[in-house]
């Protein structure tokens, strides 16, 4: 069974704080690491997909880092705000699907 | 553009009762569709994944079962519920063809299912 980790499981941070989460996958047969972002009464959303080793991808405040080597990828938020405050998914792409980690929940205090 | 549609929003279904979500994709052909569970305090389960109209294939042992009746047509039922189906489904969508390792999913917006 395909095993993806996030750390860590909850986030209490102050508004302005840069904060950064992990996730951490099985390094053979890598295809593809998703990034999801779901916010409490709404419908997750995709991030970033990154597929090669030392990829990094940047969209605002929000960036990730991917090294399939050694199996896990960074997420990382720069001056973070409340609207911040989501569930953060990663998702390894295997096959068809996606196997996704438990997430890490973020809660941006104003 | 594409649209995926999920119903209900909220159901709150007696233990022993029969169980109908419907999910339905707009705007795209062959996508490969997907049935997700959250359960409380985890991430999210993939229970049924489909690539074609019939073809289902089922990821974890469980009292559910899923249908493919159109292209575009995604239903998750159960003949008799159990306390432990609570929780929330979500369904998903992505382009069929392509790179699909990079293809993102899209989500419907969840039920949320109480076993009573």
């Amino acid at each position: 069974i395909l095993n993806v980790e996030q750390s860590p499981q909850s986030l209490h941070v102050q508004e302005g704080d840069s904060t950064n989460f992990t996730c951490s996958f099985p390094s053979s047969n890598f295809y593809a690491l998703h990034w999801y972002r779901w916010e409490t009464a709404k419908s997750p959303e995709a991030l970033f997909v990154m597929t090669l080793n030392g990829d990094e991808k940047k969209k605002g405040r929000i960036s990730a880092t991917l090294n399939t080597k050694e199996g896990y990828s960074y997420l990382y938020i720069k001056g973070s705000q409340p609207e911040d405050s989501a569930t953060y998914l990663c998702a390894l792409s295997q096959g068809g699907k996606l196997i996704f980690g438990q997430g890490t929940e973020l809660s941006v205090k104003p | 553009s594409q649209t995926i549609h999920q119903w209900p929003a909220t159901l709150v279904q007696p233990v022993g009762s029969p169980l109908s979500l419907e999910c339905t994709v707009e705007g795209t052909s062959n996508p490969n569709l997907y049935w997700y569970r959250q359960a409380a305090g985890r991430g999210l389960q993939l229970l049924f994944y489909s690539v074609g109209i019939g073809q289902i294939s089922s990821e974890v042992p469980q009292n559910l079962s899923a249908s493919r009746p159109q292209d575009r047509q995604f239903i998750l039922s159960s003949k008799k519920l159990l306390l432990s189906d609570s929780g929330f489904y979500l369904c998903a969508w992505r382009p069929g063809t392509g790179l699909l390792a990079k293809n993102i999913q899209y989500f419907g917006a969840g039920t949320r299912l109480s076993v009573l």
